[in-house]
């Protein structure tokens, strides 16, 4: 069974930009979230999406959004892109029922 | 609100030494407790987890951890590490009550370098 994907898995942005990060998740599963991690913050909870709903968000800014298609797969965007903004982001997905998150390898953002 | 604290930010070890690497977290309710981790430029795989029954949890690559409730922890464990192992290891726990929504609070993770 593939693992959860992740594209793409580095980019670089501008200061002021917007950015949008892909994730699929295994076959089967309809619970994605989303994570940031950082040196300084660790990792930190952004959103969880299920049957294409937010049902749970971190403490982060309204910059940054995300959303889930009727496949599963997720999108999260950040838009006006600070230096802070750089960091791994990692998408992790499991079955509705289950507590095991399975994450992909994450997508390395660098703003300059 | 939960909270996991790993005491240590590094921990060395000689390979074929062994190592326990601390959790320690705060909830007044039941939890789930798993152990993650993380190579190089890669993403979390699940090393082990806690949901009920036995204290004594066994994973892979020859981890366990122990669930003590009294002592709020979860140390990570292994009798004999090797050169792979060189990885960094994040505690993280779940509230049972959050219906499978996925609540989990990871602590700031812990280095292990494994000297040959």
């Amino acid at each position: 069974k593939a693992g959860v994907t992740q594209t793409p898995r580095y980019l670089i942005k501008t200061r002021g930009q917007q950015v949008t990060l892909s994730c699929s998740p295994i076959s089967g599963h309809r619970s994605v979230s989303w994570y940031q991690q950082t040196p300084g913050q660790g990792l930190q909870f952004l959103f969880e999406y299920f049957s294409e709903t937010q049902r749970n968000k971190g403490n982060f800014p309204g910059r940054f959004s995300g959303r889930q298609f009727s496949n599963s797969r997720s999108e999260m965007n950040v838009s006006t892109l600070e230096l802070g903004d750089s960091a791994l982001y990692l998408c992790a997905s499991k079955r509705s029922s289950s507590y095991e998150q399975y994450f992909g390898p994450g997508t390395r953002l660098t703003v300059t | 609100a939960q909270s996991v604290t790993q005491l240590d930010s590094q921990v060395p070890v000689f390979e074929e030494a062994p190592v326990e690497l601390r959790c320690n977290y705060s909830s007044s309710v039941s939890v789930y407790l798993f152990w993650y981790v993380q190579y190089p430029n890669q993403g979390l795989q699940l090393l082990l987890k806690y949901l009920s029954g036995s204290t004594l949890v066994k994973g892979i690559n020859g981890f366990e951890a122990e669930f003590n409730k009294s002592q709020t922890s979860f140390h990570l464990r292994k009798p004999s590490v090797h050169i792979s192992d060189t990885a960094e290891y994040f505690c993280a726990v779940s509230d049972p009550e959050s219906g499978g929504y996925q609540k989990v609070t990871f602590g700031t993770g812990t280095k292990l370098q494994v000297i040959p």
